[in-house]
């Protein structure tokens, strides 16, 4: 079964300090991840994922297989990151199959 | 508005009442989603249609019947429902069913059953 784990509810930091949002998944197979990220008022919408190894508004996440990880990370936390976070999977040999979410870690970044 | 777009944004129905959910989108996608986001619960995937094809019903109760009709529309049809379905519904859609291509949300219908 595929089960995505975000093991804080919230998760509050001063601006400009590192800030990681975790993440652990179950999955036998080869998984596809990703962060979602939904601002205030606004849609969910994708942040990035693991396949394409980018740095998204200085966010990056690492796939790490061996301990079923992929933990969001910022160096320097910024006002404008405060929104809420969701780590998502997919499973299936063709990659095809749909997104399972983890329940949100709301990140506040205070002034 | 661009994106995909859902309708109404708010619902407020009684058990015995009848409505339906609307989400239609123009971006030339061929999959669409509805999930279920309750509070204190992860996203619930219910429905997944491709190519207006059904290929996923996640054991939801038949008091959710989703259609659709076309690529750019689905709907999810409610009829008697419960107060514990009062949840936000999402619609999502993706240009093919793979994940590599991301998925687009909607802004959501929020669901209050009395």
């Amino acid at each position: 079964a595929q089960r995505v784990t975000q093991p804080e509810k919230l998760l509050s930091v001063f601006k400009g300090a590192p800030v990681e949002l975790k993440c652990n998944y179950s999955y036998s197979g080869s998984p596809e991840l990703f962060w979602y990220v939904q601002y205030s008022r606004q849609r969910l919408q994708l942040l990035l994922r693991h396949i394409s190894r980018e740095s998204i508004k200085g966010f990056t996440a690492d796939l790490n297989k061996g301990e079923t990880s992929f933990h969001l990370k910022k160096p320097f936390a910024q006002e404008e990151d405060s929104a809420m976070y969701y780590c998502a999977l997919s499973g299936g040999n063709s990659g095809n199959t749909p997104l399972v979410f983890g329940k949100g870690t709301r990140l506040s970044v205070i002034a | 508005e661009t994106g995909v777009t859902q309708t109404p944004r708010h619902l407020v129905m009684g058990m015995t009442n009848k409505k339906s959910l609307k989400c239609e989108q123009h971006l030339g996608h061929n999959a669409m989603y509805w999930y279920k986001q309750s509070a204190k619960k992860p996203l619930e995937l219910m429905f997944v249609y491709s190519l207006e094809e059904r290929v996923e019903n996640n054991s939801v109760p038949s008091r959710f019947s989703p259609e659709c009709p076309n690529s750019s529309h689905l709907f999810l049809h409610l009829h008697t429902l419960q107060p514990e379905d009062s949840a936000l519904y999402l619609c999502a859609s993706s240009q093919e069913l793979g994940l590599r291509y991301g998925y687009t949300f909607g802004s959501g219908t929020r669901l209050t059953v009395v």
